[in-house]
């Protein structure tokens, strides 16, 4: 089936540490996307994907950075210059030009920093 | 896009229609009144769309105000399974590739 993965499901870290959450997509979609949610919160971008090799910082991408070199992959790396890093973490995808209907979401991966 | 007003929190009982509410006052002639839910600790799913008829799928129906500055989802009926956060998006299609998701409304069913 065809769908959005991530991985791990939880993680744990010690303040300081840099840290790598894993998307990987089979559906073909060209644009990715990375998400925060906190406690009783929607959701706000950390950055985006439309190509491969080309990615755009979204309203929160201070403290994170990305890397898109392959179509099925947009992994999200969580660096120490992130003040508040523990949170629920969301990738999804859509293809170019996507109708609002037409996003997949990942099951998430809760970070908790100790 | 234009900016969407739910209630925080709603609670339903279960085998009861759900009715969660929206305000989109702002909203322009091409855009679209989506809504999404997410269940705890998982990701959004795309539950229903309009531009300005009432639209109904397994999952739901969609009513639209005339004026088309609000809009209701309705789950017919209402299972335990239905608890979640449901967010109202009003988005245009060449809005680029983002979705912008506020707080929503936390709907509790209870037994």
């Amino acid at each position: 089936d065809g769908g959005i993965t991530q991985s791990p499901k939880y993680l744990f870290r010690k303040e300081g540490q840099n840290v790598t959450l894993s998307c990987e997509q089979n559906l073909n979609h060209d644009a990715m996307y990375w998400y925060r949610q906190d406690p009783g919160q929607g959701l706000r971008l950390i950055y985006y994907s439309q190509i491969v090799n080309d990615f755009q910082k979204g309203d929160i991408a201070e403290g994170y950075s990305v890397s898109r070199e392959k179509k099925e992959s947009f992994p999200l790396t969580v660096t120490s210059a992130q003040k508040n890093p523990t949170a629920f973490y969301l990738c999804a995808s859509s293809s170019q030009g996507a109708r609002g209907y037409g996003y997949t979401f990942g099951s998430g991966t809760r970070l908790t920093v100790v | 896009d234009a900016k969407t007003t739910q209630p925080p929190s709603m609670d339903c009982a279960e085998g009861r229609a759900a009715n969660l509410p929206c305000n989109h006052s702002t909203i322009s002639g091409n855009e679209y009144v989506y809504w999404y839910r997410q269940i705890h600790s998982q990701g959004p799913q795309y539950i229903i769309h309009g531009l300005k008829n009432n639209e109904t799928n397994e999952m739901a129906s969609l009513i639209i105000t005339e004026d088309r500055k609000s809009s209701t989802l309705i789950l017919p009926h209402a299972t335990l399974r239905d608890t979640a956060v449901y967010y109202c998006i009003v988005r245009s299609d060449n809005a680029g590739n983002m979705l912008t998701f506020g707080g929503g409304t936390r709907l509790m069913v209870k037994p």
